[in-house]
Formats: C-alpha cells, sequence, structure tokens
C-alpha cells in the first residue's frame, strides 16, 4: 500500500535552532501534502498545504516566515522550523494524497519536536 | 465552517465486546469521510474511506457507515480486541476542488483483556 515517509520521527533541540522535517511518499507522487500540528489531547490542526512547484497554502493564524515550506519534487515537502521556541514543541504530521480525488490520505508517522 | 465531533471521548470495554464509535460533522456538503486510528506518539494509519455516495464500508471487524443527510458516521468494532486500543478519529473531506480535511478530537478506547 501507499507509504509515506517522516523523518526524523523525534528531534530536541534548544530554542533558537531551525529543524527540518521531511516527508516522502515512497511509492506514488504527490502533487499536493499536508502538514498538521497535533497538541496534547487535541486533535489534527492542518498548518499548510504544500503544492510541487509553487507556493504552500497557510492556514489562517500560521506564521509563513516561521514555518517553511518546500515542496521541491513530487515525492518530497519539507518543513522548516525557523528559530524554534519552547511554544513550537508539538506533534508534527504530514499526509500525502495520491492523484485523484477519491484517494486516502496516507500519513506519516510523525515527529515530535521538544524545544528546551 | 466544517465541524467533527466524537462520542464518546473516551471508551473502556472488556475483551470480546462489540461497541461503536459516533463522529458528527456541521456541513454535509462532503466529499469523503474517513476513519483513522492513532495509536500513542504515532502518526495516523487508515482504517476505512467511505465516499459521499456510499453507505458504508467494510474492513475485517471494522464497518463504517455513512448518513451524510443527518451529517453521522459510526464505526463498528466487532468481537473487540485488546490489539484495537488506540485513538481513533474522524475526518472529513469537502466536496469541491479543495483537499482540507477537517478532523475530530478522536475517541480514545481501551479494551481491557
Amino acid at each position: 500500500g501507499a507509504v509515506v515517509s517522516q523523518h526524523p520521527s523525534w528531534v530536541i533541540c534548544k530554542s533558537g535552532t531551525s529543524v527540518k522535517i521531511e516527508c516522502r511518499s515512497l511509492d506514488f507522487q504527490a502533487t499536493t501534502m499536508f502538514w498538521y500540528r497535533q497538541f496534547p489531547k487535541q486533535s489534527l490542526m492542518l498548518m499548510a498545504t504544500s503544492n510541487e512547484g509553487s507556493k504552500a497554502t497557510y492556514e489562517q493564524g500560521v506564521e509563513k516566515d516561521k514555518f517553511l515550506i518546500n515542496h521541491a519534487s513530487l515525492t518530497l515537502s519539507t518543513l522548516t522550523v525557523t528559530s524554534a521556541h519552547p511554544e513550537d514543541s508539538s506533534f508534527y504530521i504530514c499526509s500525502a494524497t495520491d492523484t485523484g480525488r477519491g484517494q486516502p490520505q496516507h500519513f506519516g508517522d510523525g515527529t515530535r519536536l521538544s524545544i528546551l | 465552517k466544517q465541524e467533527v465531533t466524537q462520542i464518546p471521548a473516551a471508551l473502556s470495554v472488556p475483551e470480546g465486546e462489540n461497541l461503536v464509535l459516533n463522529c458528527s460533522f456541521t456541513d454535509s456538503a462532503i466529499y469523503n469521510l474517513q476513519w483513522f486510528r492513532q495509536d500513542p506518539g504515532k502518526g495516523l494509519t487508515s482504517l476505512l474511506l467511505i465516499q459521499s455516495s456510499q453507505r458504508e464500508q467494510t474492513s475485517g471487524r471494522l464497518n463504517a457507515s455513512l448518513d451524510k443527510s443527518s451529517g453521522r458516521s459510526t464505526l463498528y468494532i466487532a468481537a473487540s480486541q485488546p490489539g484495537d486500543s488506540a485513538t481513533y478519529l474522524c475526518a472529513v473531506r469537502p466536496s469541491g476542488g479543495y483537499q482540507k480535511v477537517t478532523f475530530g478530537i478522536g475517541t480514545k478506547l481501551q479494551v481491557i483483556p
């Protein structure tokens, strides 16, 4: 079945550093990928929609300069949390959909980000 | 704005019981509805996808139904097992061109051996 790989699975870093998270579709092409954030005991909240070859679309309240998204190929999207602070600590999950709107979304295993 | 509600928030049942998880949504203009499972600290595993034109989908011990007009979906789990313990999320994709999915907060299920 379709697989989405997300890396790293867990990262701990100091406040002020930048962290890059990768999301890859392993056996299908995805023109669109999605980035979600999940705080403890809350549901997933869409942060942005990543479009191959064009700028990402950010949801209201999400700072595009802080959460940089690059979707350089049909199988890879990256999310960079710039100048991370403790309040950015969260669980970040990406998803991708195979071509055709009838296909389900496939999710990566998530990245737990802890900012000290 | 689409809102997705899941009831109950948590459920604890003895092994072997059949159970039903509920999902309701406010805007019936949906393209599909998907049920996921999430284990602690993990990503999401897709369980069942129901297109708006469908009434139900089945996979093994799982059966999901959809009543679009009333804005409801149920996930039925037969003969529950301890390995079914997880949080179950439903997600709704709207009709139209935009793929944004709205998630419920989930139902945390514990199956007691």
